[in-house]
This record gives C-alpha cells, sequence and structure tokens, in this order.
C-alpha cells in the first residue's frame, strides 16, 4: 500500500480568495498524478492528469503542479467561488495500480 | 452521451446472499476498476481490469469477484457479503493511456445487515 497524504483535510475561505492544497506520494512509485474534483451527491470528475516532472496544467481558475523528484503536486484555486466548494482528490497512478488519498474538503463561502 | 453506468444505485441485502453489481460503459475503454469509499479514507482500488479477460487486485480485493467478458461491461460480485462491506462503491473506466483521468459510475451505496 502506498501512502497518498493531502493537506489540508479541510478549509474555509471566502468568495474571492485564491488557495492551494497540497498532494504527497512516494516519488519512487510514480507514473502519473490525477486530480479530481467531488461534489457531494456526484462523482468525481477528473480535473488534470500530469506525468512529468515539472508539469503544470491550468483549467480556467484552477491549476496543479507536479515535482516527482521530491514527490509532491500542487493546486492553486484562483478567486474563489461558491461553485468551487468541493473536495478536490489526488491519486497516484503506480503503473495501473492506484492510491488515492483522502481529498481536501473546500468551503467557499459566498 | 459518454458515460459509466452502475446499477443499482441503492442496495440493502442480508450477510450472505451474493449480489452482483454492474457496471458498464459506453466510450471503448480499455481499463476499467472497482472502488470502495468509507468515511474518512480515500477511494480504495478493488480490483481493475486492463482489457478483456485482463484482471487483477487492488488494494483490497478480498471478498470481491469480478469478471471482464466483454470490454464495455465490469460487474463486482459479492459471493458471501459480510457488514463491512457496506461501502460506497464506485466503478470508473478510462483509456490504457489514462491521459485524460477516469470517467467514474455514479455510485452504489451498499448496506449489508
Amino acid at each position: 500500500i502506498l501512502n497518498v497524504e493531502q493537506s489540508p483535510q479541510s478549509l474555509h475561505v471566502q468568495e474571492g480568495d485564491s488557495t492551494n492544497f497540497t498532494c504527497s506520494f512516494p516519488s519512487s512509485n510514480f507514473y502519473a498524478l490525477h486530480w479530481y474534483r467531488w461534489e457531494t451527491a456526484k462523482s468525481p470528475e477528473a480535473l488534470f492528469v500530469m506525468t512529468l516532472n515539472g508539469d503544470e496544467k491550468k483549467k480556467g481558475r484552477i491549476s496543479a503542479t507536479l515535482n516527482t523528484k521530491e514527490g509532491y503536486s500542487y493546486l492553486y484555486i484562483k478567486g474563489s467561488q461558491p461553485e468551487d466548494s468541493a473536495t478536490y482528490l489526488c491519486a497516484l497512478d503506480n503503473f495501473n495500480k492506484f492510491y488515492f488519498g483522502s481529498g481536501t474538503k473546500l468551503n467557499v463561502k459566498p | 452521451e459518454a458515460q459509466v453506468t452502475q446499477n443499482p444505485r441503492y442496495l440493502i441485502t442480508v450477510t450472505g446472499k451474493k449480489l452482483t453489481v454492474t457496471c458498464s460503459q459506453n466510450m471503448n475503454h480499455e481499463y476499467m476498476s472497482w472502488y470502495r469509499q468509507d468515511p474518512g479514507l480515500g477511494l480504495r482500488q478493488i480490483y481493475y481490469s486492463m482489457n478483456v479477460e485482463v484482471t487483477d487486485k487492488g488494494d483490497v480485493p478480498e471478498g470481491y469477484k469480478v469478471s471482464r467478458k466483454e470490454k464495455r461491461n465490469f460487474p463486482l460480485i459479492l459471493e458471501s457479503p459480510s457488514p463491512n462491506q457496506t461501502s460506497l462503491y464506485f466503478c470508473a473506466s478510462s483509456y490504457t493511456s489514462n491521459n485524460y483521468g477516469y470517467t467514474f459510475g455514479s455510485g452504489t451505496r451498499l448496506t449489508v445487515v
């Protein structure tokens, strides 16, 4: 079992704030790193898949970076909106076996 | 519409009564996988399949079986369910290259009493 850790566990921000969360993983067991957004009562939806050290990906106000040598990825949300409220999951793809973190639950207050 | 369809959405059953949760995808994905989600824990992989007739154990395969006789279907079988299998189950699929991430089903909430 590979340990994928996410921090913080939960986060409360005000509308308009920018925020970021961390995903840490064992750097020696790496093929790809996934980020998912999971809204309550829905299914997780893919945000990013990153494979290369130094990768940066962006989708609207959300972006992510990857450092495979030190084993971490950051997810950034610029100018948070109430509709960004969700749990954000990261997952380590260890050559077709996946290990998910427990998620960061984001609550954006209007 | 591209989707992963799981059935049933909710199921309450008794200990020891065999059940099957179905999963079907219409995107011609090679890779399919089952996960369970329990409070305080991340999604944990039960089984996965790289293609037809190719299946492999994930992290928590005990008490479960799967089959992949057709590309689109990947049922999860609980031969003798026990209360510790009460959980929220997700099926997911992707292309083998997985450059775009998984597409998840809507989930099946199983209660074993």
